[in-house]
């Protein structure tokens, strides 16, 4: 049991790249969120999605899409890599009926 | 609107008690969070607490909270060099539609041995 796993835990991009977060989970949760941390801030929510087949925005959705891929797989695609987008990237994943999020363990992305 | 706010920085003894303070403006979330993030990790989650209650103790963690005010709190008793790391309150919502989670911008603890 895994937990909430992501992929790569780093990565550099040029501005003007595109590339895919993944993150998956194997708790059998319905819910799942992408966030972005940037220094001296908290979390702030990118998109969600609240059960297999359905995505929503967040607080910050701009310069990004997701795919809910299946129940286990949520994915982040950045078509067109900004320097704002230099942040560290959590996916977390939560129950129907819980609301309790469990985060996996972030990728660092560095845009030039 | 929603927002959570927190001290940036706290400093205290090995064996001290820690106690990390947090307000939060929306009193219509359900459950309030407290995760805890080592350097370069993620969020762990601590502990959490249902919006009708106003303590909940584990361990060496007690959390209260007192909804007039809209304060939550978090103590840790016999602080360790363990313990020193960002702490995240947060609090979530059910009248929304949406199960996302209102972050404060954290307190960094450190503990000195």
């Amino acid at each position: 049991n895994a937990g909430v796993t992501q992929t790569p835990k780093f990565q550099v991009l040029k501005t003007g790249q595109s590339m895919t977060l993944q993150c998956a989970q194997d708790m059998n949760h319905n819910s799942m969120y992408w966030y972005r941390q940037d220094p001296g801030m908290g979390l702030r929510l990118i998109y969600y999605s609240a059960s297999e087949g359905t995505t929503d925005k967040g607080e910050v959705p701009n310069g990004y899409n997701v795919s809910r891929l299946n129940k286990r797989e949520f994915s982040l695609r950045l078509e067109s890599a900004a320097p704002s987008q230099t942040s560290v990237y959590f996916c977390a994943s939560s129950g129907l009926v819980q609301e309790t999020q469990y985060f996996g363990p972030g990728t660092r992305l560095l845009v030039l | 609107g929603e927002d959570v706010e927190q001290s940036l920085f706290l400093s205290v003894r090995e064996g001290d008690s820690s106690v990390i303070n947090c307000t939060y403006t929306d009193s219509s979330s359900t459950y309030l969070y407290w995760y805890k993030q080592e350097p370069g990790a993620g969020l762990q989650l601590l502990t959490y607490i249902f919006s009708n209650m106003d303590m909940k103790q584990d361990q060496r963690l007690t959390v209260l909270l007192n909804k007039k005010d809209k304060h939550l709190s978090l103590r840790i008793a016999d602080t360790q060099t363990g313990d020193s790391a960002i702490y995240f309150c947060a609090e979530s919502f059910m009248d929304t539609g949406r199960r996302a989670l209102t972050f404060g911008s954290g307190t960094r603890l450190q503990v000195q041995p």
